[in-house]
């Protein structure tokens, strides 16, 4: 089976603050994925990696950032943490551009 | 741009009754078209996709989903609904512009009552 972790289930951080969220994915896959999902809105693209050291800015990259040093493991940072940044973010991964497999996801609340 | 609409925030229906939920799709050309659901506290896991071929689709867990052409919908459905089926469902379509990412719908709800 396939297996994408992130690094929390749940996170709290104060207003300004650095944020790291960290996704590793066991199964070699090329691609991976950061989205946040908030109610009403479904899921949106905020940043993906298509292989190391690429990324590409989704539909709502602003505010975020996104290193990608290995295969496997691909970080979503909030560089000043806001209020609005409140939200649940998910991870996935894909050898393909199609069937994406997801993390659990980071509940990230910036008090 | 690829998009697709959820037109139900929510959908009731009772156990053992047949479940639909709606999609529709705005695209170019041929869409790649899939459906996702998410239990509580989890993330998305992937139920079924209509890439070409059959119109009736079938997946995990008993869901099956129909592309209708002509009115630009991918409605998913199963015959007989479980409680444990109630969940958020995602339609989305593969963006074909530039890197072939998914483009997701706001989600439904879905409640099967006992």
């Amino acid at each position: 089976d396939v297996k994408v972790t992130q690094s929390s289930r749940y996170l709290v951080k104060r207003t300004g603050e650095k944020v790291f969220l960290e996704c590793v994915q066991d199964m070699d896959h090329e691609n991976m994925f950061w989205y946040r999902q908030d109610p009403g809105l479904g899921l949106r693209l905020i940043y993906f990696s298509y292989d190391v050291k690429m990324k590409e800015k989704g539909d709502i990259p602003e505010g975020y950032s996104v290193s990608r040093e290995k295969k496997e493991r691909f970080s979503l940072i909030l560089e000043s943490a806001s209020t609005n940044q409140t939200s649940m973010y998910l991870c996935a991964s894909s050898p393909t551009a199609d069937t994406q497999y997801f993390g659990p996801g980071t509940r990230l609340t910036v008090l | 741009a690829q998009s697709v609409a959820q037109p139900e925030d929510q959908v009731n229906v009772a156990e053992g009754n047949p479940l639909t939920v709606k999609c529709t799709y705005s695209v170019s050309g041929n869409p790649y078209l899939f459906w996702y659901v998410q239990y509580p506290n989890r993330g998305l896991q992937f139920l079924l996709k209509y890439i070409t071929g059959d119109n009736l689709v079938k997946g995990s867990y008993g869901f099956e989903a129909e592309f209708n052409k002509s009115q630009t919908s991918f409605h998913l459905k199963k015959p007989s609904a479980l409680v444990s089926d109630s969940a958020l469902y995602f339609c989305a379509v593969r963006d074909k512009t530039g890197f072939q990412k998914l483009v997701f719908g706001t989600g439904t709800r879905l409640l099967v009552s006992p």
